[in-house]
């Protein structure tokens, strides 16, 4: 059983560059989040899908973010002209809720240093 | 919105106990605790459903008290592997994410 898989790993790139990440949920989950952390700050919701539709997006998001879930498998998160506070841990998230509750499991991240 | 954590720092020896505590000021369905390692993400160790749970696997325990919102991480006899970052996340009634707490940043030396 693996788990959620996040791809690029780290990423450097210029101050107005677009970058996109991409998710692969753990395979029967069909709840999807992304999530922002920076240093020394709990995790920071971004958005969140079930199955391809896209539910929530944070009042925090701005219009340069945006996220997919086409098939309700995998996921990208793209932003646009990036800016140097775009620099954080951006974290993907999956789960499947039942009856004992919606635990969610993190993948390992993707960095994001804008210089 | 935030749940807020306290302590916000803990310094142990191993052997040692220790309690961190989440508390919200909305109407919680569930309270999720994870560890978190510097650099990496967080790890999901348990989470609690309204009801007045208390869960428990080896030596890390939780209870959640709904009225209050409020909810405690049990740590006891603390290992070395115990030292990370511990964050709750917590679902508000009605809504499908978790809102993440302010972290406290456990150190446990030999």
């Amino acid at each position: 059983d693996t788990g959620v898989s996040q791809d690029p790993r780290h990423k450097i790139t210029k101050r107005g560059q677009n970058v996109t990440f991409r998710c692969d949920p753990i395979s029967e989950h069909n709840r999807l989040y992304w999530y922002r952390q920076t240093l020394g700050q709990g995790p920071e919701f971004l958005t969140y899908f079930q199955n391809e539709a896209q539910l929530e997006k944070s009042r925090l998001l701005s219009d340069r973010f945006s996220a997919e879930r086409p098939k309700g498998s995998f996921s990208t998160l793209e932003i646009q002209r990036t800016e140097q506070g775009d620099s954080a841990m951006y974290l993907c998230a999956s789960s499947l809720p039942v009856l004992s509750g919606n635990t969610i499991y993190f993948g390992e991240g993707s960095w994001l240093t804008v210089v | 919105q935030q749940p807020v954590q306290s302590p916000q720092a803990v310094i142990l020896r191993e052997g040692e106990d220790a309690v961190i505590n989440c508390s919200s000021s909305k109407a919680l369905y569930s309270v999720h605790w994870y560890r978190q390692k510097h650099g990496e993400a967080p790890v999901f160790l348990m989470i609690l459903l309204k009801g007045g749970e208390q869960k428990g696997h080896d030596k890390i325990s939780a209870s959640f008290n709904e009225k209050k919102q409020q909810s405690s991480l049990y740590l006891t006899a603390s290992q070395l592997s115990y030292s990370g970052t511990y964050f709750c996340g917590t679902e508000i009634a009605g809504t499908d994410k978790l809102i993440f707490g302010t972290g406290t940043r456990l150190q446990v030396f030999p």
